[in-house]
Parts: structure tokens; C-alpha cells; sequence
């Protein structure tokens, strides 16, 4: 099946500090999103993005789905980003809308 | 309703009882998905209902596990002889139709002793 490979694991960054965060994937997709699950174990959609750039304040991501990768972009991180980020994949040619999951990058944001 | 339901948030089960997890998806949402999510890990696949029809069964671990969605709305995981290894965290999704994105509910956090 596909493989998700995020990067970093973990990321640690004083408040008001940028980051990328990255998602690698082995086959083609067809859809893409990317989640925050924050410490009370929500999962909270951040982007629905099988292609292209998209952006929600201070949050953006692009994916270069020909490049199989994604990338998701922090700008002027705070406390309340700390949490776990997972990119899910959708593999193309796969009859039904089942998730693949990233193993996920743990950000902490000091204060 | 606004979101995803699911129901109980905890669950406490001794080894060998039966347990069920309930699903309240999004209003007019055909899709339904359950996931399992071990601690540290990412949610892995469980199984997918289309309005009533089970489509993908795929994930499931073992033949304790069982899910239905018999009108098309609310979906009943059902886990029998419950063993250490199904302490996890269950989490539904739905979505509109099968390639839109996913919301989620909280999750159930399963423990068994």
C-alpha cells in the first residue's frame, strides 16, 4: 500500500517562530489533507489540498502532487499550535476514500 | 448536527467483555469511516459504510470486530471478547460523499484491564 512519510518528528520552537513541516508519499493521490490533533486528542481539519496552494491566516499549504510531497507552513507560531500534525493521503486508484495517515510531527510551541 | 458524534468519550472493559461504540455522523453525510489510533501513532483504517452498504471491511484485526450502519445514519462498532491489544482510541469520520474531506469526531478512548 502507500507509504506517508512525515518530517520532522518533532519540532520544537520559541513563540512567534516559523516552520515547515513536510509529507512525503510513494504513489499517486487523490485527495490530501492535512490535521492537527491537539493535546485533548481532537482532529481538526487544517486543509483539504490534493494539489495546489491554499491558506487559512496563518496557516498555508501546497502540494506538488507530481513530486509526490506536501509541505504545511507555520508563520508566527503560538502555544495553542503545540499539538501533533498528520497529513493524510488518499491513494489514487483506490476504489474507496480510505485515509492513510503519516505517522505525524509533534510540535511544541514555548511561550 | 454540527459535527461528529461518537459516544462513550471513555470506555473501561474487563479482558473477554463486549463493548459498542456509537457514531453520530454529520447531517446528509453518505460516507462513514472508523479508524484505530494507537498511542503514539496515526489513525489506521478500520472499515467504510456507503449510506447502509459496508464497502470496505479491510481494516478490520480480527473477526471480534463487527460494524453496521443500518439506516444509513448512526454506525455501532462492536468489538466481542475484548483483549488488551483493542485498548486504543476509535475514531469516526464522514464525509459528504467518498473523495470529499473527512471530519472527524472525538474519539472513543478504550481501555481494557
Amino acid at each position: 500500500g502507500i507509504q506517508v512519510e512525515q518530517s520532522p518528528p518533532d519540532l520544537i520552537l520559541q513563540e512567534g517562530a516559523n516552520s515547515t513541516l513536510r509529507c512525503n508519499f510513494s504513489d499517486s493521490v487523490n485527495n490530501l489533507q492535512w490535521f492537527h490533533q491537539n493535546p485533548w486528542g481532537q482532529l481538526i481539519n487544517l486543509f483539504y489540498i490534493p494539489s495546489g496552494t491554499k491558506q487559512n491566516g496563518r496557516l498555508s499549504a501546497t502540494t506538488v502532487a507530481t513530486e509526490r510531497y506536501s509541505l504545511l507552513y507555520i508563520s508566527s507560531s503560538q502555544t495553542t499550535d503545540s499539538g501533533v500534525y498528520f497529513c493524510a493521503v488518499r491513494a489514487g486508484g483506490t476504489s474507496y476514500g480510505k485515509l492513510t495517515f503519516g505517522q505525524g510531527t509533534i510540535l511544541t510551541v514555548h511561550p | 448536527g454540527a459535527g461528529v458524534s461518537q459516544s462513550p468519550r471513555y470506555k473501561v472493559a474487563k479482558r473477554g467483555q463486549d463493548v459498542a461504540l456509537r457514531c453520530d455522523p454529520i447531517s446528509g453525510h453518505v460516507s462513514l469511516f472508523w479508524y484505530q489510533q494507537a498511542l503514539g501513532q496515526g489513525p489506521e483504517f478500520l472499515t467504510y459504510f456507503q449510506n447502509e452498504a459496508q464497502l470496505d471491511k479491510s481494516g478490520l484485526p480480527s473477526d471480534r470486530f463487527f460494524a453496521e450502519r443500518p439506516e444509513g445514519s448512526v454506525s455501532t462498532l462492536k468489538i466481542q471478547r475484548t483483549q488488551q491489544e483493542d485498548s486504543a482510541v476509535y475514531l469516526c469520520a464522514s464525509s459528504r460523499t467518498d473523495n470529499q474531506p473527512q471530519h472527524f469526531g472525538d474519539g472513543t478512548r478504550l481501555s481494557i484491564l
